[in-house]
Formats: structure tokens, sequence, C-alpha cells
């Protein structure tokens, strides 16, 4: 099962550049999530869709934009990329409620 | 406000020494409590959780953690640590009232196991 897929692993961008980061879940999960993480700060929730159809700002959504494609997909997107958005960034998905969340393997950003 | 705190960004342990990673949650979350392992380059990974029922919940690899009310903590130990268990540890929680969607987390505690 490959559970959560994230793709690019890796991409390095130039200031005001943009990208979309794209997840998707083979678990038939109802929720999905966007986490940035960076050090001494663990992780930090950009957005995140409740069920398909809906999705929500997290704690630091400025500068993202997220589109539930399907149940299966979510991505994110940077429109004009900042050295700040310089991050790890990892997918996951859950049941709902206050289940365990699983993880993808996380997209490493290099914003120049 | 809303949070999970980890005091230790930090532990160095020796192979075969007992630790303890702490962690205390706020008051206003929810009691849903979760342990996630994150090796290096990987993403984060269940080690144990607690929902409901005993207070004291176990992981297959020998980690333990327990929730304690009373001084709103749900420490995780191990009795004898392996160099296989370096690894970054984090706590987490659900929110409640507006952040019911939300798995906050801590910042993380670096477990170094040296020989």
């Amino acid at each position: 099962n490959a559970g959560v897929t994230q793709t690019p692993k890796f991409q390095v961008l130039k200031t005001g550049q943009s990208m979309t980061l794209q997840c998707a879940q083979d678990m038939n999960h109802n929720s999905m999530y966007w986490y940035r993480q960076d050090p001494g700060m663990g992780l930090r929730l950009i957005y995140y869709s409740a069920s398909e159809g809906t999705t929500d700002k997290g704690e630091v959504p400025n500068g993202y934009n997220v589109s539930r494609l399907n149940k299966r997909e979510f991505s994110l997107r940077l429109e004009s990329a900042a050295p700040s958005q310089t991050s790890v960034y990892f997918c996951a998905s859950s049941w709902g409620g206050a289940g365990e969340l699983f993880f993808g393997e996380g997209s490493r950003l290099t914003v120049l | 406000a809303q949070s999970v705190t980890q005091l230790d960004s930090q532990v160095p342990v020796f192979e075969e020494a007992p630790v303890e990673l702490r962690c205390n949650y706020s008051s206003s979350v929810s009691v849903y409590l979760f342990w996630y392992v994150q090796y290096p380059n990987q993403g984060l990974q269940l080690l144990l959780k607690y929902l409901s029922g005993s207070t004291l919940v176990e992981s297959i690899n020998g980690f333990e953690a327990e929730f304690n009310k009373s001084q709103t903590s749900f420490h995780l130990r191990k009795p004898s640590v392996h160099i296989s268990d370096t690894a970054e540890y984090f706590c987490a929680a659900w929110g409640n009232g507006g952040a019911t969607n939300k798995l906050i987390f801590g910042t993380g505690t670096l477990l170094a196991v040296q020989p």
C-alpha cells in the first residue's frame, strides 16, 4: 500500500516563482492536511480539508492556496514563493474525528 | 491558548539507559493525545496514542506513555534505549472548540542515543 504520496520530494525555486505540491492518499480517508516543518518550531498546520469539497485555514495560511481535487487528492500551491517558505512540507490524511494522522514522506522546498 | 509543550529540544542518552521525554498540554486541548516518531529524512509515524481507558499506553517497540490529567502531562518513557531509537519525537493533541479539526504538535525532542 502506498499510503500518502507526495510529489515532488525536492524542489528549488527562485523568489516569485510559483509551484504546486501534490498529495494523494489511497486509504479512502475523509480528511487531509498540509503542514510545514521548520527547525525548533515543530509542525504547523497550513490548511486542511475536513471532507471532500471543503477547505479551511490552519495556523499559517498566508502565501498558500489549496485545492481538494477529489477525495484522494489535496494540492498546495505557492503563487509567489518567498525565502520564508523554505521548509519541509508534509501532507497527511485521516478518517476524521480524533484519530491518528498518516503522513507522507515530505517535500523539501528551497526558495532562493 | 491551545498548545502542546515539549520542554526538551534534545535529550542525549547512552545505549541501554532509561529515558523520559516530557510533554505537557494546555488544559484547553482535548485529551486525545499522541506521540509520533520521525526518523531522519522520513515522515512522521504514529508511536502510540491515548484516546480513553487505561492511562498507560504502550507501543510495540517498548515505549510507553502515561496520561496524567492532574498534571496535564503525557510523558514518553523507555526503560532501555537502543541506537535505533535515535529520532525526533513529537507529542500532539487534538484541539477543542474552534480547533477540533486541528492536531496540535509540540516542537519536538531529538533523542540522541550514544554507544
